[in-house]
């Protein structure tokens, strides 16, 4: 059964960066790709980006471009996403969840237990 | 790009049939097959219910159905349950680097 596990809640300074991991399990580290999605408090899913684990072809959604950066350690079979000039705005829930790897629109299964980031002074 | 649209609430009664909608435009709903609708219950996480606008994944209950007619997406639940009382969100492909949801809809069963 895949299981997609990810850290812990964060609490970060504004200014800071958070980086959140996340690991898949029950499957081959090459086969699959890996979204980014948040939800703030009260708030809509929103899409943040995604990696190809397979070979670390990324894409980002332009509201978050020049400030998410997904990455992957393949010996460790984990996904990295980290987001930086952090403010108030940017305390949510962040979700992984794994998608197919040559097609990475069609679907999010399963997803991870999410981690919440708390920004604050 | 504004999020695609989804009414806020809809309620039913058990057994009752719903359908809530995922509207967007001739550049996403409208002109890919790439519409998926998750299911969120309120402190945890999302859980895919149809994919490719009417594919089922397996354990997804037949009671969940998805379809589409023009720009607009649609998600029809039967024979409504009490643990079907969550928030459903869709999503759509846009583009080669872009995936965008809707603002959700909170589902009640009366």
């Amino acid at each position: 059964q895949v299981q997609v596990v990810q850290s812990g809640p964060d609490v970060k300074k504004p200014g800071a960066s958070v980086k959140v991991s996340c690991k898949a399990s029950g499957l081959t580290f090459s086969t699959y790709g890996i979204h980014w999605v948040r939800q703030a408090p009260g708030q809509r899913l929103e899409w943040m980006g995604w990696i190809n684990a397979a070979n670390g072809n990324t894409k980002y959604s332009k509201r978050f471009q020049g400030r998410v950066t997904i990455t992957r350690d393949p010996s460790a079979s984990t996904i990295y996403m980290e987001l930086s000039s952090l403010t108030a705005e940017d305390t949510a829930v962040y979700y992984c969840a794994r998608s197919s790897d040559t097609c990475f629109a069609c679907w999010f299964d399963p997803w991870g237990q999410g981690t919440r980031v708390t920004v604050s002074s | 790009q504004s999020a695609l649209t989804q009414p806020a609430s809809v309620s039913g009664s058990p057994g009752q049939s719903i359908t809530m909608s995922c509207t967007g435009t001739n550049r996403d709903v409208g002109d890919y097959n790439l519409v998926s609708w998750y299911q969120q219950h309120p402190g945890k996480a999302p859980k895919l219910m149809i994919h490719e606008v009417n594919k089922r994944p397996s354990g997804v209950s037949d009671r969940f159905s998805g379809s589409k007619s023009g720009n607009t997406a649609s998600l029809t639940i039967s024979g409504l349950q009490a643990e079907d009382e969550a928030d459903y969100y869709c999503c759509s492909y846009i583009d080669s680097s872009t995936l965008i949801f809707g603002g959700g809809t909170k589902l009640t069963v009366l």
